[in-house]
């Protein structure tokens, strides 16, 4: 069965530390895997898309990372700021021609003054 | 701006009484598609469309239906509304399937009362 577990499912850091979220996924075949950042009531943003073939990817204070042999990504937030505070999702592409994603639950992020 | 929108952004009905969502985007995108979000469920696709006048289920589709008359709507109807399709509903769309094509550009969420 396709999933997607994120964890820790919620987080609270100070403002200025980093943090990593987890992301293990079990979908087969593997197309791509997205990470997005989403506010309280709004719709989810893309932060960060991996291929197979890429292992590394920033973008601005976040970077994330894939490691497609044990399925595995993380996303790496540095120098946290108060705006970071979001839920982060992580989103899984199969490569299978269709219209289908496997999301993640997602891990809720709260950065403290 | 590039954006999807959705309305209502709100909305109280009770069981029965049919309603609609409606959901449009503004960049020619081919490929479109409805979530619900509920708690500890994350985002669960209920119906999706790769053109117009064509549609498939996703994941949840029992008490929805769509439609794709023109590329820009894709509205979201329950005929009959029932408590347990309260929840949080985003539509989304995409220029391809994979890659960078396939990124998801979603609406501002409806968040769906029934009583």
């Amino acid at each position: 069965k396709n999933q997607v577990e994120q964890s820790p499912q919620s987080l609270i850091i100070l403002e200025g530390k980093n943090c990593t979220l987890q992301c293990n996924y079990t979908v087969s075949p593997f197309s791509n895997l997205r990470w997005y950042k989403q506010d309280t009531g709004r719709g989810p943003v893309s932060l960060t898309i991996m291929t197979f073939s890429e292992n590394t990817k920033s973008n601005g204070r976040y970077t994330a990372t894939l490691d497609a042999d044990t399925k595995q990504s993380s996303l790496h937030i540095t120098a946290s700021q108060l705006s970071d505070s979001a839920s982060y999702i992580c989103v899984v592409s199969a490569a299978s021609g269709t219209y289908k994603y496997i999301f993640g639950t997602g891990t809720r992020l709260k950065v403290l003054a | 701006e590039a954006q999807v929108t959705q309305n209502p952004r709100y909305l109280i009905t009770v069981t029965g009484k049919k309603l609609t969502v409606t959901c449009s985007q503004n960049m020619n995108h081919e490929y479109m598609s409805w979530y619900r979000q509920d708690p500890g469920l994350g985002l669960r696709q209920i119906y999706y469309s790769m053109n117009v006048e064509v549609t498939d289920k996703g994941d949840v589709p029992e008490g929805y239906k769509v439609s794709r008359k023109e590329k820009r709507n894709f509205p979201l109807i329950l005929e009959s509304p029932s408590p347990n399709q309260t929840s949080l509903y985003f539509c989304a769309s995409s220029l391809g399937l994979a890659g960078v094509l396939g990124e998801q550009f979603f609406g501002p969420g409806t968040r769906l009362t029934v009583l």
